[in-house]
Parts: structure tokens; C-alpha cells; sequence
């Protein structure tokens, strides 16, 4: 079965510092994507990154980076540098593959803070 | 490029009242999907359409909720009578592929407040 797991419900960080959001998720599926995405206070999810199962190495884009592990099945995201612009909801999601076609499946979020 | 455009952005209705949430997805994205979005809670995917194909309904409530994808574009999804328990954010979104690669790309959502 497919689940996501963000156990992070706040984080609260002082501009500047880094932060890193984790997210653990289960599938039997090989063959996956994992995401995050970020909802700011206007409500419109907005995709950041993806990885797909067969690709670990991590990767640095501007002030994001990631970290995915599939032997502990993490995905953890990390922003650099926190500013003013990046309190919002981050949810990691997963799509895979089930009969029927594939399914996308979201975190149940992780709200950052953070202080000036 | 325009984005996926829902309407209303703000519903409040009385319980048993039927209300409609309207989306545009992105111009070229065969792929549309309804998820609800509960207080603190992430998206749950309701109903994902292929064109005009409804692929998958398995999580849409059918004694109460209904949705069409008439052309393959727009798409319009329908609570009837709303219950106290339908207030949340209907979010919809578009991809332009099928496959299980591709972003997802968000509406600002309808928030639907049932009294």
C-alpha cells in the first residue's frame, strides 16, 4: 500500500538557517516519483522537485537540496539559507503504479515558520 | 500560459444545498484530477479523468458527488445535498502526460464552507 509520512507538523526557524523537512514513504511498487511541493497561504500547490526510485543521487537546486534514501525509504528536503518568502505547507508525495492506472499520494504537510 | 483557473474561490452554502466547483485545466493536459483538501490534512485524490474518461472514481462518495469532463476539458464537480462534513478545499489540477512522472499542476482551490 502506498503511504507518506511527514512527521514534522510545524517547524519554526530563524531567517537564514537552514532547514530540513523529512518525509518517509512506503510502496511495493519498484518502479516510483517522489515530490514536494509547496502551498503558500494563497492555496495553490506549487511543485518544487522530483526524483524517480532509480536515481539516489542528490541534487542541489539554488537554495533546495535533497536527500533520498532507499534503504530507509526517506526523501528529505532541505532549504538553505531560510528567507521571508518560504513560510508555507510542504508535502511530499508519491506516485506509483496500481492496478488501474497510477496514484498520486500526499503528506499530510509540514508548516514552516520562520522568524526575522 | 495560463494556469488551472477553479471558480468559485469561496462557497458557503446551508447543509442539503447542492454546490458546483468549476476547473480549467491547462490548455493541452489531458490529465485532470479533483482532490479535497481537509484542515491540516494533505490532497486526497476524488476523481482523476484521462480526456473524458473518469479513470479513476474509486474515492469519489457517489450517493452525493458527481463529476463530468464533457469535451475532455473543463470540468465541473458537483455535491448533492452538501453535508457538514464536505467543508474543505476542492483543489484541481492538470498534467500533461498520464504516466506516473509528471507534476501536478494546482488550482488556487475552492473553499466550501457547508453551515
Amino acid at each position: 500500500a502506498q503511504k507518506v509520512t511527514q512527521a514534522q507538523t510545524e517547524i519554526s526557524v530563524v531567517e537564514k538557517e537552514d532547514v530540513t523537512l523529512d518525509c518517509v514513504y512506503e510502496t511495493r511498487d519498484t518502479t516510483y516519483y517522489l515530490f514536494w511541493y509547496k502551498q503558500p497561504p494563497s492555496g495553490e500547490l506549487v511543485f518544487l522537485i522530483r526524483r524517480n526510485s532509480f536515481d539516489e543521487q542528490n541534487e542541489i537546486s539554488g537554495r533546495y537540496s535533497w536527500n533520498f534514501q532507499k534503504s530507509t525509504s526517506s526523501f528529505n528536503f532541505t532549504i538553505t539559507a531560510s528567507q521571508v518568502v518560504d513560510p508555507a505547507v510542504y508535502f511530499c508525495a508519491l506516485s506509483d503504479a496500481y492496478t488501474g492506472g497510477f496514484k498520486t499520494i500526499f503528506g499530510a504537510g509540514t508548516r514552516l515558520f520562520v522568524k526575522a | 500560459e495560463a494556469g488551472v483557473v477553479q471558480s468559485p474561490r469561496y462557497k458557503i452554502i446551508e447543509k442539503k444545498q447542492p454546490v458546483a466547483f468549476w476547473c480549467n485545466p491547462i490548455s493541452g493536459h489531458n490529465t485532470l484530477y479533483w482532490y479535497l483538501q481537509n484542515l491540516g490534512q494533505g490532497p486526497e485524490l476524488l476523481i482523476r479523468y484521462e480526456n473524458e474518461e473518469a479513470v479513476d472514481d474509486s474515492q469519489l462518495p457517489k450517493d452525493r458527488f458527481s463529476a463530468e469532463r464533457l469535451k475532455g476539458v473543463d470540468s465541473t464537480l458537483k455535491i448533492q445535498p452538501a453535508e457538514l462534513g464536505d467543508s474543505a478545499v476542492y483543489l484541481c489540477a492538470s498534467s500533461p502526460g498520464t504516466g506516473i512522472t509528471g507534476e501536478l499542476f494546482f488550482g488556487e482551490g475552492s473553499r466550501l464552507t457547508v453551515l
